[in-house]
């Protein structure tokens, strides 16, 4: 059973330009989630999203960020425009209906030069 | 969410046991408490997960005493492997919220 999967796993952009993140779930799951993690902090939730809907956009920047989730397909973290602020890593997460136990992937290292 | 405080830092040698304590005084009635281990450049990793007395799977243990207001992670006899930082959350089911509001973590190292 493949775990959650995330690509690209490294994502070099020049200021302007958007950047795409692509996270598969696990096999089975419903929900995912983005989180972000800037150098030397912990994570930080961004969005969760069901298949087509967006549930809890909290964490998210009022401009720039959006994600969606589609009936197929993987999730897609898109950031337009992007600035050196953005560089981080993007984590995403996957879960069942039935349980509240996230598995995350490997990550997407974006840098903005 | 409540909120957790756990040590910033944690020294030990290979062959230990490590305890590591997380505080979470305002944890409420459906929470439930979930430990996570991080390497460098690499996502969180699901441990364990507990809601009350004790819990152990093949890779660690977490005890819980009957107020819940604290929570133990415990690793029998660490290796160099398990230097990483290790994140306490507290939240409840998924259908309630989702989010998983991570701390700082404890980053422990191991040494030989």
């Amino acid at each position: 059973n493949a775990g959650v999967m995330q690509n690209p796993r490294h994502l070099v952009r020049r200021r302007g330009q958007e950047a795409r993140l692509r996270c598969s779930p696990m096999k089975g799951h419903s929900h995912v989630y983005w989180y972000r993690q800037l150098p030397e902090e912990g994570l930080k939730f961004m969005v969760y999203l069901q298949k087509e809907n967006i549930i809890d956009e909290s964490g998210m920047p009022k401009e720039r960020f959006s994600a969606e989730f589609p009936k197929e397909g993987p999730s897609i973290l898109r950031i337009q425009q992007v600035v050196r602020g953005d560089s981080a890593a993007y984590f995403c997460a996957s879960s069942d209906i039935n349980t509240d136990t996230q598995y995350f992937g490997p990550g997407t290292r974006l840098t903005v030069l | 969410l409540a909120k957790t405080t756990q040590p910033i830092s944690m020294d030990s040698y290979e062959g230990q046991e490590v305890n590591i304590t997380c505080s979470h005084n305002n944890i409420a009635t459906n929470d439930y408490i979930t430990w996570y281990q991080q390497f460098p450049s690499q996502g969180p990793r699901f441990i364990i997960q507990g809601y009350k007395t004790k819990v152990t799977n093949e890779v660690a243990s977490l005890f819980i005493p009957a107020d819940r207001k604290s929570s133990t992670l415990s690793l029998p006899r660490v290796s160099l492997s398990d230097t990483a930082v290790y994140y306490c959350l507290v939240g409840t089911n998924l259908n309630q919220g989702g989010k998983l509001i991570f701390g700082q973590g404890t980053e422990l190292s191991v040494k030989p």
